[in-house]
């Protein structure tokens, strides 16, 4: 079955760093764009970040452009999210997320359970 | 960047009643080319990762029951729930994908 289980998560100071990776199974990879969308507490879905099959196309939210870059491993069937430069607003579960069809920007079927990354001094 | 707005934010229904949930973008997301209406309807349980219920505005995603459905073209969009069960409390989201990805701000589903 369709698993896509995140990592990396936790308490940072603002102006540090975090990687976050998505180990996925269950599905060809390869064939998948990818997404990681965020949610902070108690508010709404805010996507981030998607990347292309290759990687070759990737796009950001105005929010997060220039401090987070997106990744993934073919290989390795994981995404990851590189996070510098973080601030309080970015205090969010972080989701990864697959689309629904192959090779195409469609909206996620699949996501992870998230993982929780807290900015704080 | 184009922008989605639901309404209402909050709804109470009585079980057994239609329920209906609106979205609005702030441009057309309808790509004339393939006259698809680029635009999904996800469900959000407290604590769990959202559940995507309907794409192209109006097709169910498999397993979905189909006391859900969406309608819609353009700018304007409705997800209906025909008649609601207890199981449906939860946040519902529209997100369009016509550009990159953007959410509404959730509307909040409770039992009347």
């Amino acid at each position: 079955q369709v698993q896509l289980v995140e990592s990396g998560g936790g308490l940072v100071k603002p102006g540090g760093s975090l990687r976050l990776s998505c180990a996925v199974s269950g599905f060809t990879f390869s064939d998948y764009y990818m997404s990681w969308i965020r949610q902070a507490p108690g508010k709404g879905l805010e996507w981030i970040s998607y990347i292309s099959t290759t990687g070759e196309t990737i796009y950001y939210a105005d929010s997060v452009k220039g401090r987070f870059t997106i990744s993934r491993d073919n290989a390795k069937n994981s995404l990851y999210l590189q996070m510098n430069s973080l601030r309080a607003e970015d205090t969010a579960v972080y989701y990864c997320a697959r689309a629904r069809d192959i090779v195409v920007v469609d909206p996620p079927d699949y996501w992870g359970q998230g993982t929780l990354v807290t900015v704080s001094s | 960047d184009i922008v989605m707005t639901q309404s209402p934010d909050s709804l109470a229904v009585s079980l057994g009643e239609r329920a209906t949930i609106n979205c609005k973008s702030s441009q057309s997301v309808l790509y004339s080319s393939n006259n698809k209406n680029y635009l999904a309807w996800y469900q959000q349980k407290p604590g769990q990762p959202p559940k995507l219920l309907i794409y192209w505005a109006s097709t169910r995603e498999s397993g979905v029951p189909d006391r859900f459905s969406g309608s819609g073209s353009g700018t304007d969009f409705t997800l209906t729930i025909s008649s609601l069960q207890a199981e449906d409390v939860a946040v519902y989201y529209c997100q369009q994908y016509y550009t990159t990805y953007t959410f509404g701000q959730g509307t909040k589903l409770e039992i009347k």
